[in-house]
């Protein structure tokens, strides 16, 4: 099957740093991907979804300036997350489907913890 | 807006029950899925549905969609400890894709 690959697997920064995060789709190309973040015992919240070529459109109430997604190519989507603070700890996931075939999976990253001190 | 509801929400069996975990959602959808979730770890993929009746079973899981009731199940036979996860069901209209809250199941000898 597609895989998608996340990395890196966690990651622990001092506040005020940034941070970047790679979703990279080894076997398919994923004109869209979307990024999520769960934290602890919750259940997966969009944050963003990544078009190849496009700005991303954020779901309400996620910052944009914050939180930078760039789509460059049909295989990678990277997510920024800019002026780290503990409360972005969190567990970060992308996702990716091929568009174009209707009837298909989509394809998990193994996710980014993120641990801001 | 598409929502997803989810429960129970916490499930706590013994080994060799047998339970159903449902999942409600508000529009009509293009397909449904359910994963898995190990603490720690992502998702991993265990059923796809595509339409109104359709039946998936692995092992001891067996997802069902009603998609005149918005309805999905996801029915464990004969619980053994392996089981122990958190489920998501995930349903995506168009290019939309929700979550459930989750199921935390618990499988206790």
């Amino acid at each position: 099957g597609a895989v998608v690959s996340q990395h890196p697997s966690w990651v622990i920064c001092k506040s005020g740093t940034s941070v970047k995060i790679e979703c990279r789709s080894l076997d398919f190309q994923a004109t869209t991907m979307f990024w999520y973040r769960q934290f602890p015992k919750q259940s997966l919240m969009l944050m963003a979804t990544s078009n190849e070529g496009s700005k991303a459109t954020y779901e309400q109430g996620v910052e944009k300036d914050k939180f930078l997604i760039n789509h460059a190519s049909l295989t990678l989507s990277t997510l920024t997350v800019t002026s780290a603070h503990p409360e972005d700890s969190s567990f970060y996931i992308c996702s990716a489907r091929e568009w174009y075939k209707r009837n298909t999976e989509a394809f998990f990253g193994q996710g980014t913890r993120l641990t801001v001190v | 807006e598409l929502k997803v509801e989810q429960n129970p929400l916490f499930l706590s069996m013994q080994e060799g029950k047998n339970y159903t975990i449902y999942c409600n959602y508000s529009t009509t959808s293009d397909r449904l899925y359910w994963y898995r979730q190990d603490p720690g770890k992502s998702l991993e993929s265990l059923f796809v549905l595509l339409s109104n009746g359709a039946v998936k079973q692995e092992g001891r899981l067996m997802a069902s969609l009603d998609t005149k009731a918005r309805l999905s199940t996801l029915h464990i036979t004969a619980a053994v400890h392996d089981l122990s996860a958190t489920y998501f069901c995930a349903v995506v209209q168009s290019r939309d894709m929700r979550f459930g809250a989750g199921t935390r199941l618990t499988v206790k000898p």
